[in-house]
């Protein structure tokens, strides 16, 4: 089926550890986001991409970094984890005339990566 | 104050109840208003969207905008059990700027 997958689904990381997550549209779709989603502060942009070897920071992008050498694959890294970064990230990708664009062609989101960093 | 703020819930109904979730907000600027559904472990998905004041609706769901109260709601007829999920409202400024989200409610339709 076409759309937004990410992968790994759960995933538990010592503090200090390292990890990427993948996260891979079928779309053909410019723009990529990555979210994360923690329980009372709602849905909060880390980095986005606006095309293939783009990328900008969001609201929350500290301790984070991406990379989006191909157009259809969007990473997220955590260089040295914190119990901070414990949280459900969400991807998500869109085709539209401009970034933010949602309104007229939907953003489309993967199903989440679960992450505990103990 | 928080830009959107929404209730937490969990809201919990009888089917085939009329639901009604609502969001405030602080920043009058905003004109986009979208709602979306997410269920259990998923993503979220898009449910409705309107631009300034106004209502929209789709099939069972109806979306309002108040601009004057800075208020948005949206209501769900002959609610399902299947509509059971987390309802986020969201919002931007402009076309190109960053969407806001709320925290969500949680919505429980009991059969």
């Amino acid at each position: 089926n076409a759309g937004v997958t990410q992968t790994p689904k759960f995933r538990v990381l010592k503090t200090g550890q390292s990890m990427t997550l993948l996260c891979a549209q079928d779309m053909n779709h410019e723009y990529m986001y990555w979210y994360r989603q923690d329980p009372g502060m709602g849905l909060r942009l880390i980095h986005y991409s606006v095309g293939e070897g783009t990328t900008a920071k969001g609201e929350v992008p500290d301790g984070y970094n991406v990379s989006r050498l191909k157009k259809q694959n969007f990473l997220l890294g955590l260089e040295s984890a914190a119990p901070s970064q414990t949280s459900v990230y969400f991807c998500a990708s869109s085709q539209g005339d401009s970034l933010f664009s949602w309104r007229d062609t939907e953003a489309f989101f993967g199903q989440g990566t679960r992450l505990t960093v103990v | 104050q928080k830009e959107v703020e929404q209730d937490p819930g969990p809201l919990s109904v009888p089917e085939g109840a009329i639901v009604s979730l609502n969001c405030t907000y602080s920043n009058s600027a905003f004109q986009y208003f979208m709602w979306y559904r997410q269920y259990s472990r998923k993503g979220p998905e898009l449910l409705m969207y309107t631009y300034s004041s106004g209502n929209k609706e789709d099939g069972r769901f109806t979306a309002q905008v108040d601009k004057s109260s800075k208020y948005i709601s949206l209501f769900i007829r002959d609610s399902q059990p299947s509509d059971s999920a987390t309802y986020l409202c969201a919002m931007s400024l402009n076309r190109d700027d960053k969407i806001i989200f709320g925290k969500g409610t949680r919505l429980h339709i009991l059969p």
